[in-house]
């Protein structure tokens, strides 16, 4: 079965960091880009970042460039989120979900880690 | 970057009944070179990550009830339920994977009448 596990959660102080962590199963996790997508509390989905399966390329939304590093290890079969300089507005809950991408359906998700920021 | 407009906000609809979702969006999003629709519907319930249900617009996931349909071609699309149930109450979402940045539309909270 493909499953999806999102860890590293928590609450975080304003210009804090935090790293999450997406542990894969079930398919070959090298094959597929992986997607961080995130909701904040009451509200829809948003996009955050994409790293292409090999992990040579990635792709950030223009709100968390320059403070969010995606970034996977095929051998662990796990993909990460960065969070650096942290603010209220990344309060969310973060999923990662396989092949979310440009041409890809994405088609299984994780239950999700919640991040709080707040003093 | 591509916006996805869904319409109504919120639907009301009996048990039994049909409802219908709109999404629009801002770009074209139908690929020529293989005639796809990158077009996609997600559900999602209250405290569950979203479930895919449709892509390439019309293309029903492998164990989603076939009362969910998906219509429309490059601009314009449709999700239907045609016989609603009580399990299907949740948010739905269209969402365009025909390029970086992906994007969704702001969902459509689906209740019972």
């Amino acid at each position: 079965e493909v499953q999806l596990a999102e860890s590293g959660g928590g609450l975080v102080q304003p210009g804090g960091s935090l790293r999450l962590s997406c542990a894969a199963s079930g398919f070959t996790f090298s094959n597929y880009a992986m997607s961080w997508v995130r909701q904040a509390p009451g509200k829809g989905l948003e996009w955050v970042s994409v790293i292409t399966g090999s992990g040579g390329a990635s792709y950030y939304a223009d709100s968390v460039k320059g403070r969010f590093t995606i970034s996977r290890d095929n051998s662990k079969k796990t993909l990460y989120l960065q969070m650096d300089s942290l603010t209220a507005e990344d309060t969310a809950v973060y999923y990662c979900a396989k092949d979310l991408r440009s041409g890809g359906k994405g088609d299984v998700w994780g239950k999700g880690t919640t991040v709080t920021v707040s003093s | 970057d591509i916006v996805m407009t869904q319409s109504p906000d919120s639907l009301a609809v009996s048990l039994g009944e049909r409802a219908t979702i709109n999404c629009k969006s801002s770009q074209n999003i139908l690929y020529n070179s293989d005639n796809k629709n990158y077009l996609a519907w997600y559900q999602q319930k209250p405290g569950q990550p979203p479930q895919l249900l449709i892509y390439w617009a019309s293309t029903r996931e492998p164990g989603v009830p076939a009362r969910f349909s998906g219509s429309g071609s490059g601009t314009d699309f449709t999700l239907t339920i045609s016989s609603l149930q009580a399990e299907d109450v949740a948010v739905y979402y269209c969402h365009q994977y025909y390029s970086t940045p992906v994007t969704f539309g702001q969902g459509t909270r689906l209740e019972i009448k």
